[in-house]
């Protein structure tokens, strides 16, 4: 699997978008982006994962740049309960395949 | 989501014993789970990779008689810690591979298990 880098940490105020970059410059053609996200003492949650074109849930929206080189998680309104440590990883989609963890970005939401 | 389950969520045992963590794919069949475990302030570390009704693949550095993992059926697996010492103490999570093709092959996690070994 390729490896990702993220920033250690990042703070974002309460209410405001969270953006979350990750770079990803060895990623192969057939490897999907993935984000998880551990919020303390608990395992970690899914929240969304793509392949080329951008993707949007209930939680988060994803964006991958066109060269699929990077991508960024974005948290509309963040939220006290969005403070956790986001993981960045791709993988490809095969049965069986592993999830890898890089460091992560330890968000902090502030009032 | 897909649900996985975890039990027990913390333990507490005495040197020398064993213990035995359940994880269980709650609303989905898993033919194939992960254990995981994590130390303080550290990322997650692969243990090893269990498949129903096969041995488990243990990653390098990982003591296969000490970590017993058994995947007997579509939604169990189980790790059983072996003789524990303080230096097992750690947080142990499983995951599991949702295989339905709506899903894509998204892999969900436990909610832990802490284990403390005295």
């Amino acid at each position: 699997d390729a490896k990702t880098t993220q920033p250690p940490s990042m703070d974002c105020a309460e209410g405001r978008a969270a953006n979350l970059p990750c770079n990803h410059s060895t990623i192969s053609g057939n490897e999907y982006v993935y984000w998880y996200r551990q919020i303390h003492s608990q395992g970690p949650q899914y929240i969304i994962h793509g392949l080329k074109n951008n993707e949007t849930n209930e939680m988060a929206s994803l964006i991958i740049t066109e060269d699929r080189k990077s991508s960024t998680l974005i948290l509309p309104h963040a939220t006290l309960r969005d403070t956790a440590v986001y993981y960045c990883i791709v993988r490809l989609d095969n049965a069986g395949n592993m999830l890898t963890f890089g460091g992560g970005t330890r968000l902090m939401v502030k009032p | 989501g897909a649900v996985v389950s975890q039990h027990p969520s913390w333990v507490i045992c005495k040197s020398g014993t064993s213990v035995k963590i359940e994880c269980r794919s709650l609303d989905f069949q898993a033919t194939t789970m992960f254990w995981y475990r994590q130390f303080p302030k550290q990322s997650l570390m692969l243990m090893a990779t269990s498949n129903e009704g096969s041995k488990a693949t243990y990653e390098q550095g990982v003591e296969k008689d000490k970590f017993l993992i058994n995947h007997a059926s579509l939604t169990l697996s189980t790790l059983t810690v072996t003789s524990a010492h303080p230096e097992d103490s750690s947080f142990y999570i499983c995951s599991a591979r949702d295989g339905d093709a709506s899903s894509g092959n998204t892999i969900y996690f436990g909610e832990g298990s802490w284990l403390t070994v005295v």
